[in-house]
């Protein structure tokens, strides 16, 4: 069974600042798809990010990117430019691309704080 | 369509009573999915309908609980005689599959369950 780690509960950054989420995953599979979803206080998850395995490029959204590195099955999320908007709960999550088994496996979270 | 709707947004029960939640995905999606979440943990998976059909549950799904999506719509999540441990975030999600390919996961805002 995969498994996702995020081995930072609570990180916090100055606003304007870049800061790094950690994660680990693990499988035995060679394709699949990795996510950060953003989890705001009282609100619902959305996604972040995407990255595809079997692409070497890292995936890049505006202020988001990534840094993929598949033989460490390490996907950590970068934030540049940090904005008071960016605080929430970040969660990890890998799915098998195995058709009729489509569901996310999620990390524990890291909870992200802005410093104004 | 604004989005994935569940109802309640909160819900308070005594140990013992049955409750029902809903959930209505994005009007075109055919996947739904039931994720559970406690507090400071990321969501675990539950179940997930394809159409009307449930095509995957998780060992976590005791006889205690049941879900349905009678006409490939809306979905209820229904808890059984609930326990203190039920208490959790249930947090539904929906996505369109088409072929071989999956849309990213869509999640509502969740109903919070607590059992005294």
């Amino acid at each position: 069974a995969q498994t996702v780690t995020q081995s930072q509960p609570e990180m916090s950054v100055q606003e304007a600042e870049t800061v790094t989420l950690s994660c680990t995953y693990d499988t035995s599979e060679s394709d699949y798809y990795l996510f950060w979803y953003k989890q705001p206080p009282s609100r619902q998850m959305i996604l972040v990010i995407r990255q595809e395995a079997y692409k070497q490029q890292n995936a890049t959204e505006n202020r988001f990117s990534v840094n993929f590195q598949k033989a460490a099955k390490s996907f950590s999320l970068k934030i540049s430019d940090s904005q008071l908007g960016d605080a929430a709960m970040y969660f990890c999550a890998y799915r098998t691309i195995i058709q009729g088994a489509q569901k996310l496996v999620f990390g524990q979270g890291t909870r992200l704080t802005i410093n104004p | 369509d604004t989005g994935v709707s569940q109802d309640p947004r909160h819900k308070i029960t005594k140990r013992g009573q049955n409750v029902t939640f809903r959930c209505d995905p994005i009007s075109e999606h055919n996947r739904l999915y039931w994720y559970r979440q406690t507090l400071g943990q990321g969501p675990e998976f539950l179940t997930y309908f394809q159409n009307e059909a449930q095509l995957e549950k998780s060992r976590l799904l005791s006889d205690r609980f049941s879900a349905e999506r009678p006409k490939g719509s809306f979905s209820t999540l229904e808890i059984q005689r609930t326990e203190q441990g039920d208490s959790a975030m249930y947090l539904c999600a929906s996505s369109l599959a088409t072929g071989l390919r999956d849309t990213e996961a869509f999640f509502g805002q969740g109903t919070r369950l607590t059992v005294v």
